[in-house]
């Protein structure tokens, strides 16, 4: 089974600066997603960015990018000019390829990182 | 809007008392899930279904049964509510292999 870790229970950072949240993950599949969610106090989860384990590119969404190291398993997402509405809680998740037809496209999470945004 | 509604929003119930909590969607979405979020545990998957009257379990099954007798809903009952089930429950749809996953807004339930 495949499992997600993100070590940071709580990060901070100032407006307009920028702030990078960790998460690790375990697989023994080559080919799979990873996703970084955000929550914030709504309880809405919001996808923030998602990248295919098959390409070597970082994905980049605006002020959002992804450091994705796959010999290390490591995931992580840089928020850069930080905004106050950044203030959430993030997910890291992992989801198998569906090509086979047998993930069904289940999801498996991080713990979930807390971030707060000084004005 | 991904056409996605989970009732109810909120609920307080006691202890051995069953409770059934509804994910609605209005597009004919595939995939239907149901997840709990937990301090600590992130979001953790209860049920799913790939269709019609089929469902399977996820990693936290004990306690929840799931119904799917129509595309548009699929039905997460607690049979005996207990304590340790006080979470927010999240529905999720999606349409397609590969295709992403939406949430509902999520229900808190509290069983006292």
């Amino acid at each position: 089974a495949q499992t997600v870790t993100q070590s940071q229970p709580e990060m901070s950072v100032q407006e307009a600066e920028t702030v990078t949240l960790s998460c690790t993950y375990d697989t023994s599949e080559s080919d799979y997603y990873l996703f970084w969610y955000k929550q914030p106090p709504s309880r809405q989860m919001i996808l923030v960015i998602r990248q295919e384990a098959y390409k070597q590119q970082n994905a980049t969404e605006n002020r959002f990018s992804v450091n994705f190291q796959k010999a290390a398993k490591s995931f992580s997402l840089k928020i850069s000019d930080s905004q106050l509405g950044d203030a959430a809680m993030y997910f890291c998740a992992y989801r198998s390829d569906d090509a086979g037809g047998t993930s069904y496209g289940k999801l498996t999470f991080g713990q979930g990182t807390i971030l707060t945004v000084h004005p | 809007d991904a056409g996605i509604t989970q009732s109810p929003r909120h609920k307080v119930t006691e202890t051995g008392t069953p409770v059934t909590l509804r994910c609605h969607q209005t597009e004919n979405h595939r995939y239907m899930y149901w997840y709990r979020q937990d301090p600590g545990h992130g979001l953790r998957l209860i049920h799913y279904s790939y269709g019609v009257k089929d469902t399977d379990k996820g990693e936290v099954s004990d306690g929840y049964s799931v119904s799917r007798s129509k595309t548009e809903d699929f039905l997460l009952t607690l049979e005996s509510a207990t304590s340790s089930q006080t979470s927010v429950y999240f529905c999720a749809i999606r349409s397609f292999e590969g295709s992403e996953a939406f949430f509902g807004q999520g229900t808190r339930l509290t069983v006292v």
